[in-house]
C-alpha cells in the first residue's frame, strides 16, 4: 500500500530538550515535505526536499533541521524545541510524471507535538 | 511567510446545496491543488490544476485554474454530509517544491 508513515504521532516534550520526528515513503518519490498546522493559519511549508542531498527551506524554516540521506526517509530535526513549535506536523511526498506515480503530495497523518 | 486568501472561512449549508470557494494571490502560480482534510488525517488531494483556463472535474467536485494565474475557485454540486471538512487551496510555483496553502474554508452540511 502507498504511504507516508510518521513517527511518534504523539509527542509531549520540555523545552529544550532534542527530538526527531521520522517520516518515511514507500512510493519512491523524489520529493518530501514538512509542514506545521496551526489553528486560523492554515499549513505552512518548514523545508522540502527535491532529491537526496538536496534541501531548501519553507515559509517557516526557523528552529527546524532536515537531511535527505535516502529517497525514501525525510526526518524533521527539532534542535532545541520551545513551546512555540507545538502544533500539527505533516510529512508529504510526491513524484514525478516520469515516475508513473501521482504527481501531487501524498500527506502523513501527522504528528501531534506539545512543547511545554 | 505567504499565505493565499480563502473564502469564505465557513459555510454551513443545507444538503443538496451547491458550495463554491476560491483562493485569490498576489503572486502567479503554475500549479493550483485543492485538498480536503477530515479531523485527525493528513490532507487529501482532491484536484489538481496545470494550465490557465483549466477547468477539471471530479465526480460532484469542480475547479478552475484562473486566466491570470492568479486565483482559483472549488465548486461542490448537490452536496452530501460526507462534504463536511476543511477545505484547502494551495499553489505552487514552477520548478519548485514550494507549496502555499490558503487558510482554509470549514464546511459544515446539515441534513
Amino acid at each position: 500500500e502507498a504511504q507516508v508513515t510518521q513517527n511518534p504521532r504523539y509527542l509531549i516534550t520540555v523545552t529544550g530538550k532534542k527530538l526527531t520526528v521520522t517520516c518515511s515513503q514507500n512510493m519512491n518519490h523524489e520529493y518530501m515535505s514538512w509542514y506545521r498546522q496551526d489553528p486560523g493559519l492554515g499549513l505552512r511549508q518548514i523545508y522540502y526536499s527535491m532529491n537526496v542531498e538536496v534541501t531548501d527551506k519553507g515559509d517557516v524554516p526557523e528552529g527546524y533541521k532536515v537531511s535527505r540521506k535516502e529517497k525514501r526517509n525525510f526526518p524533521l530535526i527539532l534542535e532545541s524545541p520551545s513551546p512555540n513549535q507545538t502544533s500539527l506536523y505533516f510529512c508529504a511526498s510526491r513524484g514525478t510524471i516520469q515516475a508513473g506515480t501521482t504527481y501531487e503530495q501524498y500527506f502523513g497523518p501527522g504528528t501531534r507535538l506539545t512543547v511545554t | 511567510g505567504q499565505q493565499l486568501n480563502q473564502s469564505p472561512q465557513s459555510m454551513f449549508i443545507q444538503e443538496g446545496e451547491d458550495v463554491s470557494m476560491n483562493c485569490t494571490s498576489s503572486s502567479i502560480f503554475n500549479t493550483w491543488l485543492w485538498y480536503k482534510q477530515d479531523p485527525g488525517e493528513g490532507p487529501v488531494l482532491l484536484i489538481a490544476l496545470y494550465k490557465a483556463g483549466e477547468l477539471t472535474s471530479n465526480g460532484r467536485l469542480t475547479a478552475q485554474f484562473g486566466i491570470t494565474r492568479k486565483d482559483s475557485f472549488l465548486n461542490i454540486s448537490a452536496s452530501i454530509p460526507s462534504d463536511v471538512g476543511i477545505y484547502f487551496c494551495a499553489g505552487r510555483s514552477y520548478n519548485t517544491d514550494k507549496l502555499i496553502f490558503g487558510t482554509g474554508t470549514r464546511l459544515q452540511v446539515f441534513p
